[in-house]
């Protein structure tokens, strides 16, 4: 079964505006990544959280992660039509010591 | 550049063949994967190589077989091709494996593979 599952699976919003993507997972987790991956190419990392941390910032974006809540979101501010792109969050489990990835938020900006 | 590269891009291939998909990594990682990304975006672990040596390797049939022959390559060989092997199968690595990943995974741009 997934790890991880995004919400919402689509979300369509005009340039300027902010983005909000959650990633809610199942077991407790060693860090959570979010990756982008834009059509046709493949996914570029864009930022690791551990678990001991609760916010992660880096340019535009913000992770917050809640592990009571085992959930995650990634927030695009003032977002672009270059942002245009499928979200993923992966997982690390203690004992899986694998990178399990979530289902993915299909984000669209329009100019 | 310095970058993940899997040839070719496309595969288009009838049932029952063989073929290869080609990965190489320059960035001097220790640690390649392959994934597989169904049509529904699910992207899944097959197999990972950590300094040539496999570490993961999933419940994949084994009709499929990774081959590195050195740490900065790591080919993916597929038997008799089946209908449900169409997907998109992607190229990755790592710096190092710790298990809890806190080298960030760097990808290729993914083979296309349709199998008719």
């Amino acid at each position: 079964s997934q790890q991880g599952e995004e919400d919402p699976q689509a979300l369509s919003i005009q340039e300027g505006e902010n983005a909000t993507m959650n990633c809610s997972y199942k077991t407790s987790i060693n860090n959570l990544q979010w990756y982008r991956q834009n059509s046709g190419r493949g996914l570029v990392h864009l930022i690791l959280i551990r678990s001991n941390e609760r916010e992660k910032h880096s340019g535009r974006l913000r992770v917050t992660l809640d592990t009571s809540k085992k959930s995650s979101s990634l927030l695009i501010t003032a977002s672009r039509a270059a942002d245009t792109a499928s979200y993923f969050c992966a997982t690390v489990t203690g004992t899986a010591s694998k990178l399990t990835f979530g289902t993915g938020t299909r984000l669209q900006v329009t100019l | 550049d310095t970058a993940v590269s899997q040839t070719p891009k496309y595969l288009v291939t009838q049932m029952g063949n063989d073929k290869s998909i080609k990965c190489e990594q320059n960035l001097g990682h220790d640690t390649m994967y392959w994934y597989k990304q169904d049509s529904k975006k699910f992207l899944k672990i097959m197999f990972s190589y950590n300094n040539k040596e496999l570490i993961i390797n999933e419940t994949v049939p084994n009709r499929f077989s990774p081959k590195s022959p050195d740490k900065a390559h790591l080919n993916l060989h597929i038997n008799s091709l089946e209908l449900g092997d169409s997907a998109v199968y992607f190229c990755a690595s790592s710096q190092e494996f710790t298990g809890s990943y806190n080298s960030p995974l760097h990808f290729g741009n993914g083979t296309r593979l349709t199998v008719t």
